[in-house]
């Protein structure tokens, strides 16, 4: 059983809809990443948060928009996705951001743009 | 040019076979190297990681890091139908920064 727990696993929506994914994570990390998983293309990183307060952003579209309400918790609303969106979004957590420790992930959210 | 660059595969191996995985990385001051298994429709989970050059091993998996070449590769010995997976690559180059090849995709033939 994971320490990182994602909701929903799987969501198709709309271009038009609003959707948030929910990433919580049990180990006492600081740290909390937002990642995406396309077919054919290695695991690209979106938001890093440490301590609740946002340290990196990968050049991603405003159309995805990450929540760290505290450090055990991290949100990716979502509005007006395109169908290239489509993919597998996973959260992590380690220890602290940069120290070189091992990435824990969760299940990962399917996520289909129809 | 790549940061992070793996074989995509399919590689395949007979059981009981060597499996070897290899991994270059572009950035000569990465610090620390992760292997993860990611079976499909799951999420990646670590089995190895390496901070110095040579060889460290852990069961059935060694890896080995060359930081001269920039290149670590991951071994797995006696291969089971069990080990059938993508094997992802991550590199630490430093704060924030966690490069992840695109994976290769090994079989482990019964």
């Amino acid at each position: 059983e994971t320490g990182v727990t994602q909701t929903p696993r799987h969501l198709v929506m709309g271009m038009t809809n609003k959707k948030s994914l929910k990433c919580e994570q049990h180990l006492g990390h600081n740290a909390m990443y937002w990642y995406k998983q396309s077919a054919k293309k290695p695991l690209e990183l979106m938001f890093v948060y440490s301590l609740e307060e946002r340290v990196e952003n990968n050049s991603v579209p405003s159309r995805f928009s990450p929540e760290c309400p505290n450090s055990s918790h991290l949100f990716l609303h979502l509005h007006t996705l395109q169908p290239e969106d489509s993919a597998l979004y996973l959260c992590a957590s380690s220890q602290e951001v940069g120290d070189g420790t091992e990435a824990f992930f969760g299940q990962g959210t399917r996520l289909t743009v129809v | 040019q790549k940061e992070v660059e793996q074989n995509s595969g399919p590689l395949s191996v007979p059981e009981g076979a060597i499996a070897s995985l290899n991994c270059t990385y572009s950035d000569r001051g990465s610090q620390s190297f992760f292997w993860y298994r990611q079976y499909s429709g799951k999420s990646p989970e670590l089995i190895m990681f390496i901070y110095s050059n040579g060889d460290k091993e852990d069961g059935r998996f060694t890896a080995q890091l060359n930081k001269a070449s920039q290149y670590v590769s991951l071994l797995i010995r006696d291969s089971q139908p069990s080990d059938s997976a993508t094997y992802l690559c991550a590199v630490n180059g430093g704060y924030q920064k966690v490069t992840f090849g695109t994976g290769t995709k090994l079989q482990v033939i019964p």
